[in-house]
């Protein structure tokens, strides 16, 4: 069965910081490879996502995520971090055959103003 | 107008009642999820129907009974309410197609006194 590793479990940073959030998965085969934020009490929302194409993508709100097939990582980035980013961060992995969504445990950003 | 909305928010009950959560999207999707998110924020699946049939029946109690009766809705009925069950339910819809992000609902934080 497909898996998902966010290794980072709670990640504090400085504004300004700059962000890498690590994510790997498990499955051969062609998959399909998302960012989803949850704010403070809020419901998941969509950062960006890759299925093809160029491995650099480029979402909402200054994150980029690149695809390493060859790693099999999907590593979440932004060049530097605001205190509104404050949340908890989930890669998620589907493949082709189904929308059936393999989410990572979540990274807990906190930034300091 | 809200994509995917999920009633109620909050559901405060005691150990054995049966209870019922309400979700509908008006986005037009064919798929429908319910995700269970545990006190560790892990989020897993449950169910999902595509066009009121049920195609991922995850490893779940049979106290959880989903329900669609049409494309745009997916109930969930919870028989015997345990203090296991604690935790926040969100639903999600998308298209068909490993590759369509997931819309997420806003919870329902249900707690089991």
């Amino acid at each position: 069965a497909q898996s998902v590793s966010q290794h980072n479990h709670h990640v504090i940073l400085s504004e300004a910081a700059s962000l890498e959030l690590g994510c790997n998965y498990s499955y051969g085969g062609t998959v399909n490879l998302f960012w989803y934020v949850q704010y403070p009490g809020q419901h998941l929302q969509l950062l960006l996502k890759y299925f093809s194409g160029d491995p650099l993508v480029k979402g909402i709100k200054g994150f980029e995520a690149e695809f390493i097939k060859s790693k099999f990582s999907f590593n979440l980035r932004k060049p530097s971090v605001q205190w509104s980013d404050t949340a908890e961060y989930f890669c998620a992995v589907t493949t082709n055959n189904f929308n059936k969504f393999y989410f990572g445990s979540g990274t807990k950003l906190n930034v300091k103003p | 107008d809200t994509a995917v909305s999920q009633t109620p928010k909050y559901l405060v009950t005691q150990m054995g009642n049966d209870k019922s959560i309400k979700c509908e999207q008006n986005l037009g999707h064919d798929t429908m999820y319910w995700y269970k998110q545990d006190s560790k924020k892990f989020l897993k699946i449950m169910f999902s129907y595509n066009n009121k049939e049920l195609i991922i029946n995850e490893t779940v109690p049979n106290r959880f009974s989903p329900k669609s009766p049409d494309k745009a809705h997916l109930n969930l009925h919870i028989n015997s309410l345990e203090l296991g069950d604690s935790a926040v339910y969100f639903c999600a819809s998308s298209q068909t197609g490993g590759h369509q992000p997931q819309h997420f609902g806003d919870g329902t934080r249900l707690s089991i006194l």
